[in-house]
C-alpha cells in the first residue's frame, strides 16, 4: 500500500527566504509522484511530477522536487518565496502506472511573510 | 476547454436524508476519481472508476456511500442517511488514465461542500 508523510503542517518564511517542504514516500512498487497547489478559495492544481525519468523536476512557478529513492523523498524547494506563494501543498503518491488510485499527504500550508 | 465541473457547491442537508453529488469531467479523460476533503486534512481517496466500471472503491467508508458512472462520463456520489460526520468537501477529478499521457496528472473541480445538520 502507498503512502506519504508531510512533515510539517505549516511552514513560515520570509519573502525571499528558501522554500522547503517535506514528503516522505511509502510504495510497493515504483512510485510516479506529485506535489499539488491549493490557493485560496481554489481547486488544487498540480505543480509538478515525478514520472521515472529526471530525479530533479521542475515544475511551475520556480517550484523545483527531487526523488530520492535512497531516503523515499520528494521535498519541494523553491529559492526564493514571494508573497503569492501562500497556500496549501500536497504531496501525493500513485503506483506508477498513472490512472491508479492516488494517495495525497495531509498537506503543509505555507505562510510567506513581508 | 472546459474543466471539471462539480455540482453542487454547496449542500446542506438534515441527519438522514440522501444526498446525490455530480461530477461532469474533462471531455476524453477516462479516469474519474472520487475524494473527500475535511478542513485542515488532504484529500482522501474514496473511488476511481476507469470508464464505466469502479476500478477500486477501497476508500468508500461505508455501505451508505455509493457512486456510478453509467456511460464513462458524468458520475454521481451518492450518500444515503447522511451523519454529521459525512460534512466534507467532496473533491471529483479526472485524468487521462493510465499510459504515458498524463502520466497519472489529475484535474480537479472546485468541489461540492456538504453540510449535515
Amino acid at each position: 500500500a502507498q503512502s506519504v508523510t508531510q512533515l510539517g503542517s505549516h511552514v513560515s518564511v520570509s519573502e525571499g527566504a528558501l522554500v522547503l517542504l517535506r514528503c516522505n514516500y511509502s510504495s510497493s512498487v515504483p512510485p510516479y509522484l506529485f506535489w499539488y497547489v491549493q490557493y485560496p478559495n481554489q481547486g488544487l492544481q498540480l505543480l509538478l511530477k515525478y514520472t521515472s525519468a529526471a530525479t530533479l523536476v521542475k515544475g511551475i512557478n520556480g517550484f523545483e522536487a527531487e526523488f530520492k529513492k535512497s531516503e523515499t523523498s520528494f521535498h519541494l524547494t523553491k529559492p526564493s518565496a514571494h508573497m503569492s506563494d501562500a497556500a496549501e501543498y500536497f504531496c501525493a503518491v500513485s503506483d506508477g502506472s498513472g490512472g491508479f488510485k492516488t494517495i495525497f499527504g495531509a498537506g503543509t500550508r505555507l505562510f510567506v511573510k513581508a | 476547454g472546459a474543466g471539471v465541473s462539480q455540482t453542487p457547491s454547496n449542500k446542506v442537508t438534515e441527519k438522514g436524508k440522501y444526498v446525490e453529488l455530480r461530477c461532469d469531467p474533462i471531455s476524453g479523460h477516462t479516469a474519474l476519481y472520487w475524494y473527500r476533503q475535511s478542513l485542515g486534512q488532504g484529500p482522501e481517496f474514496l473511488i476511481y472508476f476507469q470508464g464505466t466500471g469502479a476500478a477500486d472503491d477501497s476508500g468508500l467508508p461505508n455501505d451508505r456511500f455509493f457512486a456510478v458512472r453509467p456511460e464513462g462520463s458524468v458520475s454521481t456520489l451518492k450518500i444515503q442517511r447522511t451523519e454529521r460526520g459525512d460534512s466534507a468537501v467532496y473533491l471529483c477529478a479526472s485524468s487521462f488514465g493510465s499510459g504515458i499521457r498524463g502520466a497519472g496528472e489529475l484535474f480537479f473541480g472546485e468541489g461540492s461542500r456538504l453540510t449535515v445538520l
